[in-house]
């Protein structure tokens, strides 16, 4: 059965330093792996998604995630975060093994970016 | 995103009362679906439809149903509304044609409290 964990309920980093948002995930078959972003009161927004090629994904607002298939790692870092980051981060995951569609969230990270 | 729409956005409730939340979408997508967030837990599936004549159920359809009245609208409804219930409620929309399917865009939720 697929899942996706992401270990750390919270994030604190100070404005400018770098970030990184942990998430691991297992599939029987490749993954999508996907990064989403819920600011306050909102819907979540799609910020990045690895299907193949590169392990380096680039996405919005400066984000990047790098795909490690031996650690089964999908992890979320900016070079230098912005208070404007602060935020609720979902990892997903999609086990295209199955033939289904079913995509799995994780329980989230919450960033804090202190100015 | 201002293509996927919830009514309402905020409900509070009685226990028993029958309650149905809105969702419309104008990206032209085929599939819908339905998700509760709960602190702590991520989000988690309800109910998930590929077009107008399928309906399926998610991780949680217990106590909840559901109507896919157009491609563009998708209803959910609580029978008989009971306070573990309360919760937000997030209604998204993903395109089935192409590759990397699956990418969800969600509406801006609804808060249901459930007294």
């Amino acid at each position: 059965a697929q899942s996706v964990a992401q270990p750390e309920d919270q994030v604190n980093v100070a404005e400018g330093n770098p970030l990184t948002v942990k998430c691991t995930y297992s599939v029987s078959g490749n993954p999508y792996l996907f990064w989403y972003v819920q600011y306050p009161n909102r819907g979540l927004q799609f910020l990045l998604k690895y299907i193949t090629g590169d392990n380096l994904v680039k996405g919005s607002y400066g984000f990047e995630a790098e795909f490690n298939k031996s650690q089964t790692s999908f992890h979320l870092k900016k070079p230098s975060a912005l208070v404007s980051d602060s935020a609720l981060y979902f990892c997903a995951v999609r086990d295209t093994n199955t033939g289904g569609f079913k995509t799995i969230f994780g329980a989230g990270t919450r960033l804090f970016v202190k100015a | 995103d201002a293509d996927v729409t919830q009514t309402p956005r905020n409900r509070i409730t009685k226990t028993g009362k029958r309650i149905m939340l809105e969702c419309s979408q104008t990206k032209g997508h085929d599939r819908m679906y339905w998700y509760r967030q709960d602190p702590g837990l991520g989000l988690r599936l309800i109910y998930y439809s590929f077009d107008v004549k399928d309906i399926n159920k998610g991780e949680i359809s217990d106590g909840y149903s559901v109507s896919r009245q157009a491609q563009a609208k998708f209803s959910l409804s609580l029978e008989s509304a009971i306070p573990n219930q309360t919760a937000l409620y997030f209604c998204a929309t993903s395109d089935s044609s192409g590759i990397g399917t699956d990418t969800q865009y969600f509406g801006p939720g609804t808060r249901l409290t459930v007294l």
